[in-house]
């Protein structure tokens, strides 16, 4: 049982470039988010989906993009990256009848 | 709407010290309570979790916290600091469980 599983683990990216970071479950979980960590502001919802084929807006959804065509997978989409978007992504499930929110190891991206 | 004030970014404590980490919550309905720690280069895990029942909650390595709705506080306690409980904390409220908010985070730092 692998848990929560996030690809790649590191990235460094031009400014105006493209990339999809990876977000597997195997737990069966409906709920799913991604957030991004950023020094001294915890965790912010980037996107959140609560079943295959419905996703919904969190916090801070500007310049990203997501899509849930399966149980398993969230993937997260940059499409022009920018600077600002350089942070450490975490893709997380929920397990809703234990109410518990399980983490991926994190992906840190860098924008140049 | 639900937030999260953690007070104190930094909370130092000498080993065998008591640890106290300090978390307000704000919930327009009963919340579901959290605390998650984070060690270096690594994703959240669950500590401990307050849903309904008993006040005290215990949670894993040793850690506790009291939900008191007078206060609409939840704070994390441990007796006795050890230096591998070094690490990041977050607080987190959720309402349904589906969306769950989190503070900025407290840095514990244990001194030998």
């Amino acid at each position: 049982n692998a848990g929560v599983t996030q690809t790649p683990k590191f990235q460094v990216l031009k400014t105006g470039q493209s990339m999809t970071l990876q977000c597997a479950q195997d737990m069966n979980h409906e709920y799913m988010s991604w957030y991004r960590q950023d020094p001294g502001m915890g965790l912010r919802l980037i996107h959140y989906s609560v079943g295959a084929g419905i996703t919904d807006q969190g916090e801070v959804p500007n310049g990203y993009n997501v899509s849930r065509s399966t149980t398993e997978d969230f993937p997260l989409r940059l499409l022009s990256a920018a600077p600002s978007q350089t942070s450490v992504y975490f893709c997380a499930s929920t397990h809703r009848a234990e109410n518990i929110q399980y983490f991926g190891a994190g992906t840190r991206l860098s924008v140049l | 709407a639900q937030s999260v004030t953690q007070l104190g970014s930094h909370v130092s404590v000498s080993e065998g010290a008591l640890v106290l980490l300090r978390c307000n919550y704000s919930s327009s309905v009963p919340p579901y309570l959290f605390w998650y720690v984070q060690y270096p280069n690594q994703g959240l895990q669950l500590l401990l979790k307050y849903t309904t029942g008993a006040t005290l909650v215990k949670g894993i390595n040793g850690f506790e916290a009291e939900f008191k709705k007078s206060e609409t506080s939840f704070h994390l306690t441990k007796p006795s600091a050890h230096m591998s409980d070094a690490a990041e904390y977050f607080c987190a409220v959720s309402d349904t469980g589906n969306q769950f908010y989190f503070g900025t985070g407290t840095s514990l730092t244990v001194i030998p």
